[in-house]
């Protein structure tokens, strides 16, 4: 069974910083795309970062490029984003998402995510 | 950017009718485009991917129908567990993903 499970959220104030982990567990994680995608209260989705399997090639949105940083560690199944000078509006639930491609366009859609961890930035 | 509208913001719609959900894409994304459920408190649920290919597990009242820029999640006949928040996302851009805003299915 494929299972994402996110930690360290939490209370930090504008200009802070914070690292969050997904771990995975119950498929191969070196042969899959990973993403984070965001969702501020009461709003919807928002895709902030994805990586490669290899962690060669990283996307981020224009919201957060500078300030964020996505990595893995395939070794222990592990995806990672460290956040710096966090902003009220970095604000949300982030969810570890992984990618699946659709063999049709060689094009990659969301087929599971964890349960999400929980940021607050906030003095 | 790919903008990606839906419509209407929420639906009132009663158990056992059928539910049709519009999702816009402001440039075309071919069939690069997905579904998701969303219950409160839970994270989201993939439904449809290539806007018509049902994930594993999703029952077969769920059909999603579109392609280029226009697109559509029909529930056949809504069970209970069906109201939620549902969302559209295209992968036309990636490893650039963009989601719409959601529409909230709520009974009637």
């Amino acid at each position: 069974e494929v299972q994402l499970v996110e930690s360290g959220g939490g209370l930090v104030q504008p200009g802070g910083s914070l690292r969050l982990s997904c771990a995975a567990s119950g498929f191969t994680f070196s042969s899959y795309w990973m993403s984070w995608v965001r969702q501020a209260p009461g709003k919807g989705l928002e895709w902030v970062a994805n990586i490669k399997q290899d962690g060669s090639e990283k996307y981020y949105v224009d919201s957060v490029k500078g300030r964020f940083t996505i990595s893995r560690d395939n070794a222990k199944n592990s995806l990672y984003l460290q956040m710096n000078s966090l902003r009220a509006e970095d604000t949300a639930v982030y969810y570890c998402a992984r990618d699946a491609e659709d063999r049709r366009t060689r094009s990659y859609y969301f087929d599971y995510w964890g349960q999400g961890t929980l940021v607050t930035v906030s003095s | 950017e790919i903008v990606m509208t839906q419509s209407p913001a929420t639906l009132s719609v009663s158990p056992g009718e059928r539910a049709t959900l519009s999702c816009r894409a402001s440039q075309s994304v071919s069939s690069n485009l997905a579904w998701y459920q969303q219950k409160p408190g839970q994270a989201p649920r993939l439904l449809i991917y290539g806007a018509s290919t049902r994930a594993t597990g999703i029952p077969a009242r769920f059909s999603g129908s579109g392609s280029g820029t226009e697109f559509t999640l029909t529930i056949s006949s809504l069970q209970s567990e069906d109201f939620a928040v549902y969302y559209c996302q295209q992968y036309n851009n990636w490893p650039r993903h963009s989601f719409g805003q959601g529409t909230k299915l709520e009974i009637k």
